[in-house]
């Protein structure tokens, strides 16, 4: 079966760096998203991966290993907003679907 | 450029009733994707629809059904609701084509409450 992992729960303080591990298995890979879903709203798209290396957005920043099936976010300057959950997502083919890890909430302590 | 819509935005059914969910994508998107999200089990794939036809399949049991209209619409459906279906359904669309970026714009979801 295809499967993504990431931490359940991760906890940092303002002003921090936090790093958001994802490691995958799946039958295919053709790219890594990641997501961000605050409490009570809708995921909304902040990186994507298909190469290896870094892309960085701003505070954000992704990274992505296809040899080691692993990626992490990495968010700089932490800020109270952003305590949210946050989803690492594979596509396996061109035209397939988009599954999703069970994501990691991360909490920001000030 | 209009956002993903769903209605309605919450439901309460009671179990044995069907229900049906509707999204409308951002105008120009072809695919619509759904997903069933509950605590502790991130977003669950349903099923894709590209230009009226499904596309992709999750591994949900056929009470689970959906389709796409020629405007790009889509509904869900579930039959015979069991109380394990109450969660929020999002849908999700994307242009669908080969060489576009594959960013997923999510509507609000439908939260569905089985009693």
């Amino acid at each position: 079966g295809q499967s993504l992992e990431q931490p359940s729960e991760v906890t940092a303080v303002e002003g921090a760096i936090v790093q958001i591990n994802c490691t995958y298995q799946t039958s295919g890979f053709y790219g890594l998203s990641w997501y961000q879903q605050h409490d009570g709203g809708a995921p909304t798209f902040l990186s994507y991966n298909a190469l290896d290396g870094l892309e960085e957005t701003g505070r954000f920043s992704s990274f992505l290993s296809r040899s080691d099936s692993y990626g992490y976010l990495l968010l700089q300057e932490l800020q109270m907003k952003d305590s949210a959950s946050y989803f690492c997502a594979v596509k396996m083919n061109r035209d397939d679907k988009i599954i999703f890890g069970k994501g990691t909430r991360l909490h920001i302590l000030p | 450029k209009a956002g993903v819509t769903q209605t309605p935005r919450y439901l309460i059914k009671t179990r044995g009733q069907q229900v049906t969910l509707s999204c409308s994508p951002i105008s120009g998107h072809r695919s619509v994707s759904w997903y069933q999200q509950t605590p502790g089990q991130g977003l669950q794939f349903l099923f894709e629809y590209f230009s009226e036809t499904q596309r992709n399949k999750g591994n949900f049991p056929g009470r689970f059904s959906g389709r796409q209209f020629s405007n790009s619409r889509s509904e869900m459906n579930v039959s015979t609701l069991e109380l394990g279906d109450s969660a929020l359904y999002l849908c999700a669309s994307r242009t669908g084509l080969a060489g576009d970026a594959d960013t997923q714009y999510f509507g609000p979801g439908t939260r569905l409450t089985v009693l």
